[in-house]
């Protein structure tokens, strides 16, 4: 079983909004990451988690926060988004580093 | 130069076709290559996967890698509709890296 889960699939929000988009795996990896694609372009990397612990932050602004309450589980919480980050975000996981990387389905998001 | 360099296209070819994507990428230390299928508006799907030069078979599909020259492709026989997606190149960054540098994406149509 090499399957990501995410939900929702489609969230609107507005810009004073508090959301949270989740993430869930079960085949025991280690890394799991958020990504943002916006269209007609690939991912950017946003955050990673390994073995729990955030090891990696590209400079992404405050109001998206990261949680890993357990190994299986992303979120990405969100809070005072800009009609700009109207993405579809993604979660992947891995084994481990130069690992291959598992994405899930994606959300949607649309900042109003 | 980008380390990883992909011809966005859009490449149009009739079903049955062979179809060649294909990526350039300028770091010698890269060892672990990936091929992602993308539908739109869903999360990339792992394709492929190769560690080494020569090619690597699954299907239809072909993933050829050749470090002398820094070249990676990916090779669709008896191409049909339902491969019309886009098609991503992906490395990882290196040793301890939890980082894939991916390619900007190739879109690929297949005409019936």
């Amino acid at each position: 079983d090499t399957e990501v889960t995410q939900t929702p699939k489609h969230l609107v929000m507005g810009m004073t909004n508090k959301k949270s988009l989740k993430c869930e795996q079960h085949m025991g990896h280690r890394a799991m990451y958020w990504y943002k694609q916006k269209a007609k372009k690939p991912p950017e990397l946003m955050f990673v988690y390994s073995y729990e612990k955030l090891s990696i932050n590209e400079s992404v602004p405050s109001r998206f926060s990261p949680e890993c309450p357990n190994s299986s589980l992303l979120n990405l919480h969100l809070h005072a988004l800009q009609p700009e980050d109207s993405a579809l975000y993604l979660c992947a996981s891995s084994r481990g580093d130069q690992e291959t990387q598992y994405f899930g389905p994606g959300t949607r998001l649309l900042v109003l | 130069q980008k380390e990883v360099e992909q011809d966005p296209g859009p490449l149009s070819v009739p079903e049955g076709a062979i179809v060649s994507l294909n990526c350039t990428y300028s770091n010698s230390a890269f060892q672990y290559f990936m091929w992602y299928r993308q539908y739109s508006r869903k999360g990339p799907e792992l394709l492929m996967y190769t560690y080494s030069s020569g090619n690597k078979e699954d299907g239809r599909f072909t993933a050829q890698v050749d470090k002398s020259s820094k070249y990676i492709s990916l090779f669709i026989r008896d191409s049909q509709p339902s491969d019309s997606a886009t098609y991503l190149c992906a490395i990882p960054s290196g040793a301890g890296s939890y980082q894939l540098t991916f390619g900007k994406g190739t879109k690929l149509s297949v005409i019936p």
